[in-house]
């Protein structure tokens, strides 16, 4: 049984940074990609980045190339996920996300298993 | 980046009806790498299709997806009570990868 359980809710100030973490459990960690998805109150869902497990290579959104660091940790099964520099629109759920097919499969970028999310709030 | 608008904005319909969401993009999705999502209240969404057309693991075949290049359809037949949620379409054809704005569908 695939398990993403991702760390608590958090309040930040404008311009800090958070990092967020998301345990996996249930399948063998360095074979699927990992993706943060975001999704602000009342709104629609964005996809933010993309990391290898196994490697630590990560790819990110354009919009966020700069502000967001993906990492890894496989003797825990665990990625994190760091946004810098704050803003109000920053606040929203986070979700963890494990890709539907294996690394190095043709088409990854469907997202399976979800985190249950975690609320960041960002407020002066 | 590929853009993705889903129509209608809301659909309302009764039970045992029949749904017809419409996923468009911007420029052609490579491979018709396409999946639809279903979002129910307080939770996180969860996957119904894949590659246009392919049900994901447990999704009954109440549910299915057609189209190619940038036109695509989620339709569910038989409507019931708990199909009250939103729907997003999402492309992985290329990078970054983008969803729709999302179709709610009311059961009442």
């Amino acid at each position: 049984q695939v398990h993403l359980v991702q760390s608590g809710a958090e309040v930040k100030k404008p311009g800090a940074s958070v990092k967020l973490s998301c345990e996996a459990s249930g399948y063998t960690f360095p074979n699927y990609y990992m993706h943060w998805i975001r999704q602000a109150p009342g709104q629609g869902l964005e996809w933010m980045g993309i990391i290898t497990p196994s490697g630590g290579i990560a790819s990110y959104a354009p919009r966020f190339q700069g502000r967001v660091t993906l990492t890894r940790d496989t003797s825990t099964s665990t990625v994190y996920m760091d946004l810098s520099n704050l803003r109000s629109d920053d606040t929203a759920i986070y979700y963890c996300v494990r890709d539907y097919v294996r690394i190095a499969t043709p088409g990854n970028g469907i997202f399976d298993y979800w985190g249950q999310g975690t609320l960041v709030t960002v407020s002066s | 980046e590929i853009v993705l608008t889903q129509s209608p904005g809301t659909l309302s319909l009764s039970p045992g009806e029949r749904a017809t969401l419409s996923c468009r993009a911007s420029q052609s999705v490579s491979s018709s790498w396409l999946a639809w999502y279903q979002q129910r209240p307080g939770q996180a969404p969860r996957l119904l299709i894949y590659g246009a057309s392919s049900r994901a693991t447990g999704i009954p075949d109440r549910f299915s997806g057609s189209g190619s290049a940038t036109d695509f359809t989620l339709t569910i037949r038989r409507l019931e009570p708990e199909d009250s949620a939103v729907y997003y379409c999402q492309q992985y054809g290329s990078s970054p990868f983008t969803f729709g704005p999302g179709t709610k569908v009311d059961i009442k």
